[in-house]
């Protein structure tokens, strides 16, 4: 059975760190790898990966696929209380469909 | 990127009636689908709705349940049918834009409670 699993589930820092939140999955006929961000109703997409060891940078956002390892890590650097939110993985396969993780809800305290 | 939107944004329904979802995006989209967020817990898949044929749905969903329609490219519903208070969720519909690779973008959702 296809499954993505988020670490951790929740997290809470101050304002300034660095946080690294991680995705690992187990999913047939992988195509890609999506990150969101989810602050009250809809995911707001961030990136998507498809190759392994290719950097994606946004901002102070950036990712990373290792699709040998399966897993991606999602690293924000110096937080602002705007970027508490849920942050969720999903793993999209060959037909199109995206299978999501838990998600990590990260808050940031000022 | 796509802009989607979804109606209604919110609706309390009585237990036993049936809410219709309508999703709107305002270009091509070569796939759209439904999900459903339970309280506290991540997204889960309900179907793919496929243009002018019946939807594709995922295990645990029934189209007598949750008949979707996709009439045209860039419009599709969602009922829920015969409701109940297990019913209560967000849902969201999806789309994946032509040319765009193959993010999927997500519309604000429609928030159900069901009494």
């Amino acid at each position: 059975e296809d499954k993505v699993v988020q670490s951790p589930l929740s997290l809470v820092v101050h304002e300034g760190d660095t946080v690294t939140l991680n995705c690992s999955y187990e999913v047939t006929n992988f195509r890609s790898l999506l990150w969101y961000k989810q602050e009250k109703k809809a995911p707001t997409f961030l990136f998507m990966l498809t190759s392994s060891g290719i950097e994606k940078k946004s901002g102070r956002l950036s990712s990373i696929l290792d699709k040998k390892e399966l897993f991606s890590i999602l690293n924000i650097t110096a937080t602002q209380t705007g970027d508490s939110a849920v942050y969720l993985c999903a793993v999209g396969n060959q037909g199109g469909k995206l299978i999501f993780g838990q998600g990590t809800e990260l808050s940031v305290k000022p | 990127s796509a802009v989607i939107s979804q109606k209604p944004s919110r609706d309390i329904c009585q237990r036993g009636t049936s809410l219709t979802i309508q999703c709107q995006v305002d270009s091509q989209v070569t796939m759209m689908f439904w999900y459903r967020q339970q309280p506290g817990q991540s997204l889960t898949l309900i179907a793919t709705a496929n243009q002018g044929s019946e939807a594709t749905y995922e295990s645990g969903f029934v189209i007598d349940k949750f008949p979707i329609s996709r009439p045209n490219l860039t419009f599709s519903t969602l009922t829920v049918s015969n409701m109940s208070p297990e019913d209560s969720s967000i849902y969201l519909c999806s789309g994946t834009v032509s040319g765009s690779g193959h993010e999927q973008f997500f519309g604000p959702g429609t928030r159900l409670t069901v009494l």
